[in-house]
């Protein structure tokens, strides 16, 4: 059971370049989320996808697309990277509504835009 | 948007000294949440709070909810190094989103 997988680890990009950050569960949860994290701002989400199939705008959308391919995986994409995109990236699931909010996340991706 | 403020946004404590962390919503929550982050690493749930007044003690870690249930608090007693992190609160409006405070910082001085 590897819980939530991200790939790439680290990504440098040139501006207008762009990328697909890959994000993987196995353990069968219906909701997943991208997050950005920049110093001092905390996790801001960017979007979400409450089951497969759907998806939804967090705080902070420009910029990137997603896809929730099945119920196991959920893909950040970025058209055409800018240097205000550096930042480090998580991913994270949550279990089915039993009451409980808990999230688990993955261990990030760092991107660099230069 | 709907805003969670969290202080402070670091803190430095003697190893041994107690340290607590602050949560404020303007907003009546649905629930609260709180993770660690080591550095380098990715946060990691604690421990999640639901009732007005709820405290919940986890070994030296306290968590409690206020009684208007918009604002927490995380109080450790008697630090040790392997409490070094960033400590997060996560707040539920009632919706699938959870909205993070920007976290505190905790640094031990052996």
């Amino acid at each position: 059971n590897a819980g939530v997988t991200q790939t790439p680890k680290f990504q440098v990009l040139k501006t207008g370049q762009s990328m697909t950050l890959q994000c993987a569960q196995d353990m069968n949860h219906n909701s997943m989320y991208w997050y950005r994290q920049d110093p001092g701002m905390g996790l801001r989400l960017i979007y979400y996808s409450a089951s497969e199939g759907t998806t939804d705008k967090g705080e902070v959308p420009n910029g990137y697309n997603v896809s929730r391919l099945n119920k196991r995986e959920f893909s950040l994409r970025l058209e055409s990277a800018a240097p205000s995109q550096t930042s480090v990236y998580f991913c994270a699931s949550r279990p089915p509504d039993r009451g409980s909010y808990e999230q688990y996340f993955g261990p990030g991706t760092r991107l660099t835009v230069t | 948007g709907q805003q969670v403020m969290q202080i402070p946004q670091y803190q430095h404590v003697q190893e041994g000294e107690d340290f607590t962390t602050y949560c404020n919503s303007s907003t009546t929550l649905s629930n609260i949440q709180w993770y660690k982050q080591r550095p380098g690493g990715h946060p990691v749930f604690l421990i999640q709070l639901v009732k007005s007044g709820e405290v919940k003690k986890q070994k030296r870690l306290t968590f409690q909810f206020g009684e208007a249930k918009k604002n927490s608090s995380l109080h450790i007693t008697a630090t040790q190094t392997t409490d070094v992190g960033t400590y997060f609160c996560a707040a539920s409006f009632g919706n699938e989103k959870l909205t993070f405070g920007t976290g505190t910082r905790l640094t031990i001085i052996p």
